[in-house]
């Protein structure tokens, strides 16, 4: 299976300042469909996951776009410009090259 | 706008079987998507359990293959999921999910863009 790691486990912020998550995979996700397959979702408090960006840099429809995704070889990372309240949860990046599924160990995402 | 609801017993003795329904609204299962589930541990990370394809083609986890059965009743717009031989560790939050696909000779990729709300199994004597 495909190991994700995410760094931080946790971080707080200050509103209105950046954030910043990582996540590392075994494998490379870049697919010979010109597909990364690298996602980003997350969860609130009581609810359930919610996808934030995929292909590794591609903003979900209805997402703000003070979030963002970056991808270089094993390397991803999720951005976020200016946080604000109701960006509190945790962050999961989760990678489908390959079955199963497989996602990071979450990043939870406090305010200051 | 799609919807998705779990249901099914919120509480399970442990070497039975869990058995959970997603009811889903707004979208017929028989136009396409592959159909999921997920689980929560209580305080931990999301587990993918496996997935269901509108003509009943199913992939698993390795890890849970021998217990587990996704299926799909295009009639009633609903799919299911059984567990066997349930254990505590098998306490969870469940999630249903829509999961878009590619698919292609080198096998299926897809992710999950529409979740339900959950529904919290216990597995306990």
């Amino acid at each position: 299976d495909i190991v994700m790691t995410q760094t931080p486990l946790s971080l707080s912020v200050t509103p209105g300042q950046p954030a910043s998550i990582s996540c590392k995979s075994t494998q490379s996700l870049l697919h010979s469909d010109g597909r990364t397959y690298l996602y980003w979702y997350l969860q609130r408090p009581g609810q359930p996951p919610q996808v934030l960006i995929y292909e590794a840099s591609k903003l979900f429809s209805g997402v703000p776009d003070r979030f963002s995704g970056s991808a270089s070889g094993t390397d991803f990372t999720l951005k976020i410009s200016r946080v604000e309240a109701e960006d509190v949860g945790v962050y999961y990046c989760m990678q489908s090259i390959q079955l199963p599924l497989t996602f990071g160990q979450g990043t939870r995402l406090d305010i200051k | 706008q799609v919807q998705l609801q779990e249901s099914g017993p919120g509480l399970v003795k442990p070497s039975e079987t869990l058995s959970l329904t997603c009811a889903v609204s707004g979208y017929s299962i028989s136009s396409g998507y592959c159909w999921g589930w997920i689980r929560q541990p209580p305080g931990k990370g999301l587990e993918w359990i496996g997935a269901v394809y509108h003509s009943g083609h199913t992939h698993y986890d390795p890890s849970l293959k021998s217990r587990v059965t996704i299926s799909v009743d295009t009639s009633k717009n609903q799919f299911s999921l059984r567990l066997s031989s349930v254990t505590a560790a098998d306490t969870a939050v469940y999630y249903c999910a829509r999961q878009p696909h590619y698919y292609d000779n080198s096998g299926y990729r897809y992710y999950m863009d529409v979740w339900g709300k959950g529904t919290t199994v216990t597995v306990s004597s």
